[in-house]
């Protein structure tokens, strides 16, 4: 079956430092691969995407890359803020089989961003 | 554009007691899901639905969860009756016709904490 494997939390920063969370996956199929955040008390929000291998998603200086060879997708930013706080899920939506796309989860990774 | 609602917010229970969350998705989307996400852990999809009709509920524990969605709108997932183990947040989520494009969007309400004691 698809998992999705990410770097155990938490990860505590001063602004400013380079971040990196590293993204692993399995899945069947070609997926599609996504890196979702939750902010305190909110949601998740879709951060990034790519759809097919060598894509890059960017978003708020964020960016990933889809890499097949390494089956990877690890999420990195050249300098975070205090505002970046927040818990980010690495996903990917993949038929697993069935009929119908479905997204997968990993755990989740909590940053702390410090002044 | 509003946003994927959900009620309510909070919710403690005593164990054997019942509870129904309610969603609305965002207007026109014809996919909407149920997720449930234990502390420390990443959303589990509960089911899904296209329109009003059920797509995958494979990992609902159907003895004692329920999930509807009349006229294709709103839904309600049921509890019942709750365990201990059923402390989580339940996410409800929407997207444009699914099963066609592995890229399409999910949009996430805020989730409704429950708390079984």
């Amino acid at each position: 079956g698809n998992s999705v494997t990410q770097m155990e939390g938490p990860v505590t920063l001063s602004e400013e430092a380079f971040l990196t969370i590293n993204c692993t996956y399995t899945a069947t199929g070609y997926p599609s691969l996504f890196w979702y955040v939750q902010y305190p008390g909110e949601g998740l929000q879709l951060l990034l995407k790519a759809t097919k291998a060598d894509d890059k998603g960017s978003n708020k200086g964020f960016e990933a890359t889809y890499r097949k060879e390494t089956t990877s997708f690890h999420l990195e930013k050249g300098s975070v803020q205090v505002s970046d706080s927040a818990v980010y899920f690495c996903a990917l939506s993949d038929r697993g089989g069935g009929s119908n796309y479905k997204l997968t989860f990993g755990k989740g990774t909590l940053l702390t961003v410090n002044p | 554009e509003a946003g994927v609602a959900q009620s309510p917010r909070y919710k403690i229970i005593e164990k054997r007691q019942s509870v129904a969350f309610w969603c609305n998705p965002i207007s026109g989307h014809a996919t909407l899901y149920w997720y449930q996400q234990i502390l420390g852990q990443g959303p589990k999809l509960l089911i899904q639905f296209q329109n009003n009709g059920v797509v995958d509920d494979s990992q609902l524990p159907k003895d004692r969860f329920s999930a509807e969605r009349l006229k294709g709108v709103d839904s309600t997932l049921k509890i019942q009756p709750a365990k201990l183990e059923d402390s989580a947040v339940y996410l409800c989520a929407s997207s444009q016709l699914q099963g066609l494009r592995s890229s399409y969007e999910q949009y996430f309400g805020p989730g409704t904490r429950l708390t079984v004691t």
